[in-house]
């Protein structure tokens, strides 16, 4: 199984501001998977990071607003751009499992509060 | 399109009793897989179980296990002898191919009374 942490793990911002989310995993992983999850609602992909290419936006998000990087095969960033309230939400990163396709693991997420 | 179908907003379970959580799913391909998410109030994501499309049987682990109905394209999760610690949001999502994404369904909030 994969061990994902994720920093910050909660954050209070100013509207207007950006923040940058980061993902760390204790292995090498192809596919990266951004997920947000609005109060009282289900998760949602953003977009899929691989590492060497342009991330891949689900409809309704864009790079001006979440861009990622993916600098190598253990570590993406996701920044939440000119927050507005909105954008409270916990954002989850998620992998592959790396031996069973039967797995997808997800870190402990960043709950993002938007004043 | 993928959709994955939760029709139950909220269900109560006694201590120590089994529970069923419904879940359907629409898609067109073939090859599939379904999973099943508990999510506490501290909002991490734990993986349950997972049923592939082409498995002859059904999953389980420990005191889950999915009720999967393919012709009815049903993947409903079964929890035996419920605990207190079993209160929490409860997803399926389901996952076309190895590689591609999760869709979730509404989820499902399991209280479980003493």
């Amino acid at each position: 199984s994969a061990v994902i942490s994720q920093k910050p793990s909660r954050d209070i911002c100013q509207r207007g501001t950006s923040l940058t989310i980061q993902c760390q995993v204790d292995s090498q992983v192809t596919m990266m998977f951004w997920y947000r999850q609005q109060p009282g609602q289900s998760l949602t992909l953003i977009a899929t990071a691989n590492q060497g290419s342009e991330a891949t936006y689900e409809s309704g998000f864009v790079i001006d607003k979440f861009p990622i990087s993916r600098p190598n095969l253990t570590f993406s960033t996701l920044t939440v751009s000119n927050m507005s309230p909105e954008d409270s939400s916990i954002y989850l990163c998620s992998v592959d499992g790396l031996a069973e396709e039967n797995e997808q693991f997800f870190g402990p997420g960043t709950r993002l509060t938007v004043l | 399109a993928q959709k994955i179908t939760q029709t139950q907003p909220g269900m109560f379970v006694q201590e120590k009793e089994a529970v069923t959580l419904d879940c359907t799913y629409d898609t067109s391909d073939p090859s599939y897989g379904l999973f099943w998410y508990k999510q506490p109030s501290s909002g991490e994501m734990i993986f349950l179980i997972y049923q592939g499309s082409y498995d002859q049987q059904n999953a389980t682990e420990g005191r889950y296990s999915l009720n999967f109905q393919k012709a009815r394209k049903s993947a409903n999760l079964v929890i035996s002898a419920s605990q207190l610690g079993d209160s929490a949001m409860y997803f399926c999502a389901m996952r076309e191919a190895y590689g591609n994404k999760l869709v979730f369904g509404a989820g499902t909030i399991l209280r479980v009374k003493s």
